[in-house]
């Protein structure tokens, strides 16, 4: 039962543009959501949440936004820049409870 | 697609007692796994990474000797919490990583560990 969805494997964007990742989820019990970076062979880096609560989160260059009622939540980076390239996960909890992840993005910055 | 499955889903102990946590990869071998633990509405916590074959990498501050990882084999790997306590009530999480590929991860679904 996969709860959080990322339905996009990968995802090319030039550098200076923005970059535009997907996440869509089930339950809508969720309470926070999450977006974790990881590079090859490391474990993923936490990198920004928001609370269902908001709909929108900012630090830096990245923006979370939260549609509730489509169950559907993005991660924007911008401006991209080619270090930002690495698998993107979402994840998903509710009640402080167990955290659900997507199967993540693979995103690429071409210089 | 990858599937990674933990054993239990959820446990309750008495403290002082040990619980064992199983991470499975079922269709693909794993050269790598990750253990986690999640603390309430915040990250994820890495605390070892898990080569089968050779001893685990424990991150700063995770005590090798209270959790205890073990990759016996390229499918399986496990997480022993050794007299457990309540502070050690969380939610523990493990990934896998597939054999010869580097940034592709599969999560566990999580084991619920409340301490009494």
């Amino acid at each position: 039962d996969q709860q959080v969805k990322q339905n996009s494997p990968s995802l090319s964007v030039q550098e200076g543009r923005i970059s535009i990742l997907n996440c869509d989820y089930t339950n809508s019990m969720f309470d926070y959501f999450l977006w974790y970076k990881k590079y090859p062979a490391e474990g993923p880096t936490f990198l920004i949440s928001i609370s269902s609560i908001k709909d929108k989160n900012e630090d830096g260059r990245f923006t979370v936004f939260l549609n509730k009622s489509a169950k559907h939540l993005s991660l924007h980076i911008v401006p991209s820049q080619p270090g930002d390239s690495a698998v993107y996960f979402c994840a998903a909890t509710y009640n402080n409870n167990d955290m659900r992840f997507g199967a993540g993005t693979r995103l690429t910055v071409k210089p | 697609g990858a599937v990674v499955s933990q054993h239990p889903s959820w446990v309750i102990c008495k403290s002082g007692t040990s619980v064992k946590i199983e991470c499975r990869s079922l269709d693909f071998q794993a050269t790598t796994m990750f253990w986690y633990r999640q603390f309430p509405k915040q990250s994820l916590m890495l605390m070892a990474t898990s080569n089968e074959g050779s001893k685990a990498t424990y991150e700063q501050g995770v005590e090798k000797d209270k959790f205890l990882i073990n990759h016996a084999s390229l499918t399986l790997s496990t997480l022993t919490v050794t007299s457990a306590h309540p502070e050690d009530s969380s939610f523990y999480i493990c990934s896998a990583l597939g054999v010869g590929v580097t940034d592709t991860q599969y999560f566990g679904p999580g084991t619920r560990l409340t301490v009494l």
